[in-house]
């Protein structure tokens, strides 16, 4: 099945400072990645998602990458904002399994 | 997403008494999903379901029922509740997949906080 790490855990950052998340995968046929964002109290929201045939998808203040051969993709947040301050879960489709596994999540604290 | 609500927001019980959570979207999606959430667990997959009267397990099934009579609606039943059940729960919905792996948006829910004392 599908291993999804998230790394770091916990990142603070400076107001106006950039932020990146990183997510590794075990699953090389993997072709879906999603980025939720969870404000404190809050249900996870969809931010961004890339698939595996495009290697960079921006949304304004928020991108992600995905390097297929290393198997991880990130998640890059330029201009951090105090709003911005939440929790960060990737995931990644399980093979033969019509569902996504989820990592533990990455806590993002911008500092103002 | 207005389109998917859990009730109730908050539940308190006592171990051994049946609870149920329920969940409601109005999307007419395909797939709808029963999570948890703890501290340094993340997200975990409980039941899931890709139509009416099609169940599956999750990671994380043992003391869960789930039910998928109609198409909006996906009740999580805690037979015996236990202590260990204590969790915040999200349902979530998406649309029907394109090919074998997984590709579509998760909706999610408000959340149920549920203690169990």
């Amino acid at each position: 099945g599908e291993n999804v790490e998230q790394h770091p855990s916990t990142l603070s950052v400076q107001e106006g400072d950039s932020a990146v998340i990183k997510c590794t995968y075990s699953d090389s046929a993997s072709n879906y990645f999603p980025w939720y964002k969870q404000e404190l109290g809050k249900r996870p929201q969809l931010i961004i998602d890339i698939r595996s045939n495009v290697g960079e998808k921006k949304d304004q203040r928020i991108a992600v990458t995905l390097n297929k051969t290393a198997k991880h993709f990130s998640l890059h947040i330029t201009e951090t904002q105090p709003e911005d301050s939440a929790v960060y879960f990737c995931a990644a489709p399980r093979e033969g399994n019509n569902r996504l596994a989820f990592g533990k999540g990455n806590q993002v604290v911008v500092i103002p | 997403d207005a389109g998917i609500t859990q009730s109730p927001r908050y539940k308190i019980t006592e171990t051994g008494r049946q609870v149920t959570l329920m969940c409601h979207q109005t999307w007419s999606h395909s797939y709808m999903f029963w999570y948890r959430q703890d501290l340094g667990h993340g997200l975990r997959l409980i039941y899931y379901s890709a139509a009416a009267d099609i169940t599956d397990k999750g990671e994380v099934p043992d003391g869960y029922v789930v039910s998928r009579s109609k198409t909006e609606n996906f009740p999580l039943t805690l037979e015996s509740a236990t202590r260990s059940q204590t969790s915040v729960y999200f349902c979530a919905s998406s649309e029907s997949l394109r090919d074998r792996y997984y590709n579509s948006p998760l909706h999610f829910g408000n959340g149920t906080r549920l203690t169990v004392t």
